[in-house]
Order: C-alpha cells, then sequence, then structure tokens
C-alpha cells in the first residue's frame, strides 16, 4: 500500500487567485495522478504526472490553467491557477505502486469565492 | 471504450437490511475490478477489488464477484450499519495505462 499525505486539506480563495496543493507519498512510486471531483460527482483525471517528464493532461484541461511539477518520486504539486468558482471542487491525488490499484490521498476541498 | 455505469442514488435502507449495489461495465481485454468508497468528508478509500473473472472480493462485510458473462461486479452486504452511509464508486482500470474508469458514484444513506 502507500500512504499519501496532501495539502491544503482544505482552503477558501478569491477569485483571480492561484492555489498549490502538494502531494506527498511515503514510498517510491513511477505515475501520480491528479482528479477532480466536482460537488456531487464522480472522479475526472485532470493528469497523469511522471517523474522527469512532462505530465500528460487530459481532454478539457491544460497546463496554463493546473501546471504541475514532479520533481522526485515521492512528490508533486497541483497550481490551480486564476481562479473562479467553478474551480471549487475537492482536488485528489493518487499513486499506482504496484499498476491497477489506486491509493488516495484525503484530497484537498478548495472553495472560490 | 471502456465505461462503468452504476445504479443511481440515493439509495436509503434500514439499518441491518440488505444492500445491493448494481454496478456493470464494457470493456476491451481484462481489465481489473474495483469498489472504492467514500465517507463523509474524506477521501477515496479502496474497499475491496478483483483481478480476474469469477474472482471475489471482500473486505468490512462487502463482497463483490467479477461475472464476465454478465460484465457485471455487483457490491452486496448481508446487514448494513449506520457507519457504511458513504459513497461508494465502481471502477474498472485499463491494464494498458492503469487508469481507472470511474462509475458515477451511489450514496448510501443507512437510517437507524
Amino acid at each position: 500500500s502507500a500512504v499519501i499525505s496532501q495539502k491544503p486539506s482544505r482552503d477558501i480563495c478569491q477569485r483571480g487567485t492561484s492555489l498549490t496543493i502538494q502531494c506527498q507519498v511515503d514510498s517510491q512510486v513511477t505515475m501520480m495522478f491528479w482528479y477532480r471531483q466536482q460537488p456531487g460527482q464522480s472522479l475526472t483525471l485532470i493528469a497523469t504526472a511522471n517523474q522527469g517528464s512532462e505530465a500528460t493532461y487530459e481532454s478539457g484541461f491544460v497546463i496554463d490553467k493546473f501546471p504541475i511539477s514532479r520533481p522526485n518520486l515521492t512528490f508533486s504539486t497541483l497550481t490551480v491557477s486564476n481562479m473562479s468558482p467553478e474551480d471549487s471542487s475537492i482536488y485528489l491525488c493518487s499513486v499506482a505502486p504496484r499498476g491497477g490499484e489506486l491509493f488516495f490521498g484525503e484530497g484537498s476541498r478548495l472553495t472560490v469565492l | 471504450g471502456n465505461s462503468v455505469t452504476q445504479m443511481e442514488g440515493p439509495v436509503t435502507l434500514s439499518e441491518e437490511a440488505f444492500l445491493t449495489i448494481n454496478c456493470t461495465y464494457t470493456a476491451t481485454g481484462y481489465p481489473s475490478l474495483f469498489w472504492y468508497v467514500q465517507y463523509p468528508g474524506e477521501g477515496l478509500q479502496l474497499l475491496l477489488k478483483a483481478t480476474k473473472a469469477d474472482d471475489k472480493g471482500s473486505n468490512k462485510g462487502f463482497e463483490a464477484t467479477y461475472r464476465k458473462e454478465t460484465t457485471s461486479f455487483h457490491l452486496e452486504k448481508g446487514s448494513v450499519q449506520v457507519s457504511d452511509s458513504a459513497v461508494y464508486f465502481c471502477a474498472l482500470s485499463d491494464p494498458s495505462n492503469y487508469q481507472l474508469i470511474w462509475g458515477a458514484g451511489t450514496k448510501l444513506i443507512i437510517k437507524p
């Protein structure tokens, strides 16, 4: 298994500002995934972050809006840029240490006013 | 393409009732199947999984059997408790890229 810590756990932000979410894993993993869960919705994959390469974004998500860093095998950040109320969601970091099964952080609950 | 369909919620039951949450899928190849649970205010936790046909995953009194002939992975529990109130997500993994395809989630409410 993998233990994942996310920070912040929740935040309230003003429109137009940016917020960086941190994800720390207790073991080295190749692939890390960032998901968004809008209120009452299922999960949507934002991007896959592999160490040493650019993140791969899913349709509808772009690097300018959601820049991702992956400086090593245990850490990643997701920034939500120029926020609007539509960005209010839970953002989840996850890893697949053995492939297939995903482990999740507790999520970062973001409210944009 | 791959997809997962779950029964719509919310599902409301009394304590000690029998639970079934339906999940069906379409997939190419041989995906693994998962049930994740999200308790109020928390992140997602893996509840159980099955990696091949006829496998039965089980945990905390919940069970689900990978049925290839009916492309289903229904979640069952014989006697639910108030503490089982949560949102349950069915998912399948694409073995080519380890990405998960998610169902919409089913909210379960258990009343005492």
